[in-house]
């Protein structure tokens, strides 16, 4: 059972426009957030967190916001630039849970220039 | 400060066979971790360290072993490596379990088994 989804396997957008990358929860115990991008041949690097106490982080182009009620979690690029092509993994961990990550499938993103 | 090192690189193996894939971290950092990747997946927990001297099983620890060597050291063995063992194998670190902090990935190792 995969307790964190990211039903679009890929997106394209166009340089400049928002790219907003969805991911979907079902484990409630889940209070901390974190988003990954990664590069092929590449390991994951850190993009975002947010934890369970706010529903908004923002950092620099991206911003990711948290809705518990609906257990969804989304992470917006503005502006979308072609060095953000990658692909994007969103990931949860439980306090208590010695910070164990659980990802979900990931999503293409291509920036169009 | 190289970070999170992890070698190697590649690796070819046959069924049967076994190796240990090496990871060492320079942060100073208490936690570390072995993810592997499938294609259309994300990643999944094999096995991790919350503290030197101590290991725990993740989602996925079936087949492999790992040693805590010191504090910057984790390794993961594969005793008899099997064709399902293909993955591509991510370390990571993070300053430590009681704080929420973001753990730092190794460039992986891609192994394939024959």
């Amino acid at each position: 059972d995969q307790q964190v989804k990211q039903n679009s396997p890929s997106l394209s957008v166009q340089e400049g426009r928002i790219s907003i990358l969805n991911c979907d929860y079902t484990n409630s115990m889940f209070d901390y957030f974190l988003w990954y991008k990664k590069y092929p041949a590449e390991g994951p690097t850190f993009l975002i967190s947010i934890s369970s106490i706010k529903d908004k982080n923002e950092d620099g182009r991206f911003t990711v916001f948290l809705n518990k009620s609906a257990k969804h979690l989304s992470l917006h690029i503005v502006p979308s630039q072609p060095g953000d092509s990658a692909v994007y993994f969103c990931a949860a961990s439980v306090t208590g849970s010695a910070r164990q990550l659980t990802f979900g499938s990931g999503t293409q993103l291509t920036v169009l220039p | 400060n190289a970070g999170v090192t992890q070698t190697p690189k590649f690796q070819v193996l046959k069924t049967g066979q076994s190796m240990t894939l090496q990871c060492a971290q320079d942060m100073n950092h208490n936690s570390m971790y072995w993810y592997r990747q499938d294609p259309g997946m994300g990643l999944r927990l094999i096995y991790y360290s919350a503290s030197e001297g101590t290991t725990d099983k993740g989602e996925v620890p079936n087949g492999y072993n790992v040693s805590r060597l010191n504090k910057r050291e984790f390794s993961l063995r594969l005793e008899s490596a099997a064709p399902s063992q293909t993955s591509v194998y991510f370390c990571a670190s993070v300053v430590g379990v009681v704080w929420n902090n973001e753990q730092f990935f190794g460039p992986g190792t891609r192994l394939t088994v024959l």
